[in-house]
């Protein structure tokens, strides 16, 4: 499958503890989303990359949270010091970018649960 | 800031009937994406708007874009089961500083026997 890959795809975690997910987008898209998404709410959106450059950055993230996409390739993002509040499915996407239109793909999820 | 609106937020439907779904969002974008989500899954690509009058069609389901209006559709035809799912329209703004892609609150789709 040459999808877009997260895991992991579930992890829970003490309030205070910092978690990490792992997004591998489908070969050669260059642009690499993540989007937060709660219960019966749309998703959220958090952070875009063009190849390994962060160009939007939501103003809902706080500075507990952090993003990379070191070479333009896999993306991880952190969360430090979790809360109750963060706990949520978040979902990672791709697209070849460009003026096509290309889909957007998203992976599977990562779901964070914080006790 | 960009506002995506949806509705209905819930419909519930018999099988076999017509209804839409309606997105209207603030600002200019030539872009738009529907999206399907299972309870507990990701979401699947059903269709992406490129230009003012686009319409797309797969099976059941049809959507339109009107970018002068900014209003997108979502039509279902002779619903069935299986189309019971949420339902997202998505704006992508790219012009000035902002460059990201906006979801609506979804439409809870629920369609009876």
């Amino acid at each position: 499958d040459t999808g877009v890959s997260q895991n992991p795809r579930h992890k829970i975690t003490k309030r205070g503890q910092n978690v990490t997910f792992r997004c591998d987008p489908i070969s050669e898209h260059n642009r690499l989303y993540w989007y937060r998404q709660t219960l019966g709410q749309g998703p959220e959106f958090l952070t875009y990359f063009q190849n390994e450059a962060q160009l939007e950055k939501s103003r809902l993230l706080s500075d507990r949270f952090s993003a990379e996409r070191p070479k333009g390739s896999f993306s991880t993002l952190e969360i430090q010091r979790t809360e109750q509040g963060d706990s949520a499915m978040y979902l990672c996407a791709s697209t070849r970018g460009g003026d096509s239109g290309n889909t957007i793909y998203f992976g599977e999820g990562s779901w964070l649960t914080v006790v | 800031e960009l506002k995506v609106e949806q509705n209905p937020l819930f419909l519930s439907m018999q099988e076999g009937k017509n209804y839409t779904i309606y997105c209207n969002y603030s600002t200019t974008s030539d872009r738009l994406y529907w999206y399907r989500q299972d309870p507990g899954k990701s979401l699947e690509s059903l269709f992406v708007l490129l230009s003012n009058g686009a319409v797309k069609q797969e099976g059941r389901l049809m959507a339109s874009l009107d970018t002068k209006a900014r209003l997108s559709t979502l039509h279902i035809t002779a619903a069935v089961h299986d189309l019971s799912a949420t339902y997202f329209c998505a704006v992508d703004i790219s012009w000035g500083r902002d460059d990201k892609i906006i979801f609506g609150k979804g439409t809870r789709l629920h369609i009876l026997p």
